[in-house]
């Protein structure tokens, strides 16, 4: 069975301040998204990990993945308010096509 | 360029009733997906589409189907309607291939009274 893991599941940060977030999977995927959702709306793309090793930063976001681990994390530097959101990692699976999502993890960040 | 389009952005049905979710993919986009999202959780996959095809199916029951049309739009059925169906429903669409990025659509916010 394909599981995904987060944690924390909540979050409530100061702002200014650093955290991870972290994503475990169960089985070795083609690739890993981290996607954004803020109260009642879509999903908007964060970040796509193609290969072991990858990082990616935007602004003051960065995600990294471990294949070998099954493992890719959100890190937040400096977080500020609009950084306030729900966060899901979701590993690609190409049999099936198919995104599996974790259980999300809402970020509070608080003045 | 148009996003993912979906149509209607909310719904109200009975238990029992049957509904019909649709969705238009970015231009020049072959695959569509649909997902569940149950309020509080992660978004789960139900059908996966790619030249008209289906090519994945998640854990669903045969209440739910869908198909894709020439013009690679595509529709989400669900008959029989129960509580428990009361759900964001979104649309994906991707080019596929190892480097494509699924983007989603707004929703149709389902609720079933």
């Amino acid at each position: 069975e394909l599981k995904v893991e987060q944690n924390p599941l909540f979050l409530s940060m100061q702002e200014g301040k650093n955290y991870t977030i972290y994503c475990n999977y169960s089985t070795t995927s083609d690739r890993l998204y981290w996607y954004r959702q803020d109260p009642g709306k879509s999903l908007e793309s964060l970040f796509v990990l193609l290969s072991n090793g990858a990082v990616k930063q935007e602004g003051r976001l960065m995600a990294s993945l471990d294949t070998k681990a099954r493992l890719s994390t959100l890190h937040i530097t400096a977080a500020v308010h609009d950084l306030s959101a729900t966060y899901f990692c979701a590993p690609f699976y190409n049999q099936g096509g198919k995104l599996i999502f974790g259980q999300g993890t809402e970020l509070s960040v608080k003045p | 360029d148009a996003g993912v389009t979906q149509s209607p952005t909310h719904l109200i049905k009975t238990r029992g009733q049957q509904v019909t979710l649709r969705c238009s993919p970015i231009s020049g986009h072959k695959s569509v997906s649909w997902y569940q999202q149950v309020l509080g959780q992660g978004p789960q996959f139900i059908f996966q589409y790619y030249e008209k095809e289906e090519r994945g199916r998640g854990n669903f029951p045969d209440r739910f189907s869908a198909r894709q049309f020439p013009n690679y739009s595509s529709e989400l059925n669900v008959n029989a309607l129960l509580l428990g169906d009361s759900a964001l429903y979104l649309c994906a669409s991707s080019l596929l291939g190892p480097n494509t990025e699924a983007f989603f659509g707004q929703g149709t916010r389902l609720t079933v009274v």
